[in-house]
């Protein structure tokens, strides 16, 4: 049973418009979350994080929300460049958890100039 | 600057070898992760590691093993390599901060023929 769910495994958006990349998980003992993002034939880089005291985070055009109570999180892009083309997945930990994170499938975000 | 480093960029094996991909990091990290990438299935964890000599399975650890003889270097072994286990590997470490993240490394493509 997926713990951490990326419903859209696909997203495509103009160049300049908001990109918007959602995630629901469903183990509440979850309390520190992350964005990364994958180019293909390239390992993921940390984008984003946010821990469950928080319900924003904000780095440059990069923008975390967190609804504890609806057990999801979105990736806001703005504005969204070609160069955010890449894979994004979510991923979650708990307390204990040894930094072993549970990754969502990931969404393919294509920006088109 | 924070490294992990992967031994093989590509690699092309006939069913049946040995196969073995190797990981190190230069964090002085305690923990590392091996990774497969499938189109479709996202990031599932194979094994990961939490001191030297010491591991742990993941979700997938069948048709795998891995050594951990020193802090640095992690190697995933795929002792019978079969067609199924063709995949991108994904290696990772982590800090002990708890709001730490995993650092990974650039990925093997494996091929197994």
């Amino acid at each position: 049973d997926q713990q951490v769910k990326q419903n859209s495994p696909s997203l495509s958006v103009q160049e300049g418009r908001i990109s918007i990349l959602n995630c629901d998980y469903t183990n509440s003992m979850f309390d520190y979350f992350l964005w990364y993002k994958k180019y293909p034939a390239e390992g993921p880089t940390f984008l984003i994080s946010i821990s469950s005291i928080k319900d924003k985070n904000e780095d440059g055009r990069f923008t975390v929300f967190l609804n504890k109570s609806a057990k999801h999180l979105s990736l806001h892009i703005v504005p969204s460049q070609p160069g955010d083309s890449a894979v994004y997945f979510c991923a979650a930990s708990g307390i204990g958890s040894q930094g072993n994170l549970i990754f969502g499938k990931g969404t393919k975000l294509s920006v088109k100039p | 600057d924070v490294k992990v480093t992967q031994s093989s960029r590509y690699l092309v094996k006939r069913t049946g070898e040995k196969v073995f991909l190797e990981c190190v990091q230069d964090m002085d990290h305690e923990n590392m992760f091996w990774y497969r990438q499938d189109p479709g299935l996202g990031l599932r964890l194979i094994y990961f590691s939490y001191d030297v000599k010491m591991k742990e399975k993941g979700d997938i650890p069948e048709g795998y093993s891995v050594s951990r003889e020193k802090k640095e270097r992690f190697s995933l072994i795929l002792e019978s390599a079969s067609t199924n286990q063709t995949s991108m590997y994904l290696c990772a470490s982590w800090g002990q901060g708890r709001t730490d993240t995993q650092y990974f490394g650039p990925g093997t493509r494996l091929t197994v023929l």
